[in-house]
């Protein structure tokens, strides 16, 4: 069965600094996500992205943060420059064409900010 | 705004007898409903839906939900559990009725299934 994959599984970064997290969808989906999960926290809906822009963000999702999808097969999360408080899992999800069509997630990258 | 409220932080079972593991939901209009499971250091996988039709559900591993437009709930049940499905589990909801989907979730119930 087709997966949605994230690199890496963990990423530590210093405060301050970029950080570009990875995320190979599943080939046929359309649609694109990211979402964040703070330890012990529950899972939040960051961003969406459909044919090359934005759909709908959260108000997370400020300033620092972007989403790109730079060829046919990666979708990236950019957090220029990161902040204690963006310590957190973040998951990759998409999902195909039709109405209401689930989600798929990927194992997520666990961010850890220094 | 839509919200989603799972009241238990863990339920607990024996092997073999059913589960139920409740979710509520708050929206505006007609509710597209999912449940997800979670298993340590992995993503969430998707477990079943509500759209529309039928109040009852089924979906993956045996699990199936309730939808209960009164009492604004979705609950997860299974009739018989397994150990293996000790895991989270994530209700959510969105309102969107096109591709692209919104998930609001609720804070995860982590069900133990004891030998």
């Amino acid at each position: 069965e087709p997966e949605v994959t994230q690199t890496p599984s963990h990423q530590v970064t210093q405060m301050g600094q970029e950080v570009i997290l990875r995320c190979v969808p599943i080939s046929n989906h359309l649609y694109f996500y990211w979402y964040r999960q703070i330890l012990g926290q529950k899972v939040e809906f960051l961003v969406s992205f459909y044919n090359n822009e934005i759909s709908e963000k959260s108000e997370i999702f400020d300033d620092q943060f972007s989403v790109e999808r730079p060829d046919g097969s990666n979708f990236t999360l950019k957090i220029r420059s990161t902040k204690l408080e963006d310590s957190a899992m973040y998951f990759c999800a998409s999902s195909g064409q039709g109405s209401v069509q689930p989600q798929h997630f990927g194992d997520g990258t666990r961010l850890s900010i220094l | 705004a839509q919200s989603v409220a799972q009241p238990e932080d863990q339920v607990n079972v024996a092997e073999g007898n059913p589960l139920t593991v409740k979710c509520t939901y708050s929206v505006s209009g007609n509710p597209y409903l999912f449940w997800y499971v979670q298993y340590p250091n992995r993503g969430l996988q998707f477990l079943l839906k509500y759209i529309t039709g039928d109040n009852l559900v089924k979906g993956s591993y045996g699990f199936e939900a309730e939808f209960n437009k009164s009492q604004t709930s979705f609950h997860l049940k299974k009739p018989s559990a397994l150990v293996s499905d000790s895991a989270l589990y994530f209700c959510a909801v969105s309102l969107m009725n096109t591709g692209f989907q919104k998930l609001v979730f609720g804070t995860g119930t982590r069900l133990l299934v004891s030998p």
